[in-house]
């Protein structure tokens, strides 16, 4: 069973949209859920979310998380075709007794067209 | 300041032959931790290592593949008798140590690409 889902799986927008990108999950012992940009090479870093409510910002790239109904958004407004791309959303937790570790989802393909 | 390194970025094998894939944390990170991608999957977590300790390799196949992370060198990830199921890319990635945990960012390498001919 997938514990990190995102959607929609797929999504082509024009340039100047507003675009959501939707991460849920379901884990125990959750510490943390981040969010990566991967343009067919090593996945980069674009925020780390630990506590509900409180939103994280980047230029046109925002992200929220909402530890009581397992989800989080990633917002980009005005899109530009550099913001093609697969959004990745990871969790941060563990099994029982068992080290911390990334679980990630399969990702959302975001094509921006001119 | 480099990154995290990879090499091969790019590897060939035929059925049955050996891969050996190197990774390089970043400096003054002393933790690797190796995800294979298939086409059009997420990340799928493998093995989690500390100098000279496996951690966590929930995520390895029981046979022909293992990893290593010795004192001195780079990471190593090996399979065996390479299938055609095993073409994907790896990728490394490494975390800091912050009091008795690693943070949850890992900084990821560009990846090596395997392909199983």
């Amino acid at each position: 069973e997938d514990k990190v889902v995102q959607s929609p799986l797929s999504l082509v927008v024009h340039e100047g949209d507003t675009v959501t990108l939707n991460c849920s999950y379901e884990v125990t012992n959750f510490r943390s859920l981040l969010w990566y940009k991967q343009e067919k090479k090593a996945p980069t870093f674009l925020f780390m979310l630990t506590s509900s409510g409180i939103e994280k910002k980047s230029g046109r790239l925002s992200s929220i998380l909402d530890k009581k109904e397992l989800f989080s958004i990633l917002n980009i407004t005005a899109t530009q075709t550099g913001d093609s791309a697969v959004y990745l959303c990871a969790v941060d937790w563990r099994s029982g007794g068992s080290n911390y570790k990334l679980t990630f989802g399969k990702g959302t393909l975001l094509t921006v067209n001119p | 300041n480099a990154g995290v390194m990879q090499n091969p970025r790019h590897l060939v094998r035929r059925r049955g032959q050996e891969a050996r894939l190197r990774c390089s944390p970043m400096k003054g990170h002393s933790h690797v931790y190796w995800y294979r991608q298939l086409p059009e999957e997420g990340l799928k977590f493998m093995v989690y290592l500390q100098k000279e300790n496996i951690i966590d390799e929930s995520g390895m196949p029981k046979e022909r593949f293992s990893a290593e992370f010795p004192k001195e060198g780079p990471s190593i990830l090996r399979i065996q008798q390479v299938v055609r199921g095993d073409s994907a890319a790896y990728f490394c990635a490494s975390s800091r140590l912050y009091g008795d945990s690693t943070t949850g960012e890992l900084f990821f390498g560009e990846g090596s690409r395997l392909t199983v001919l």
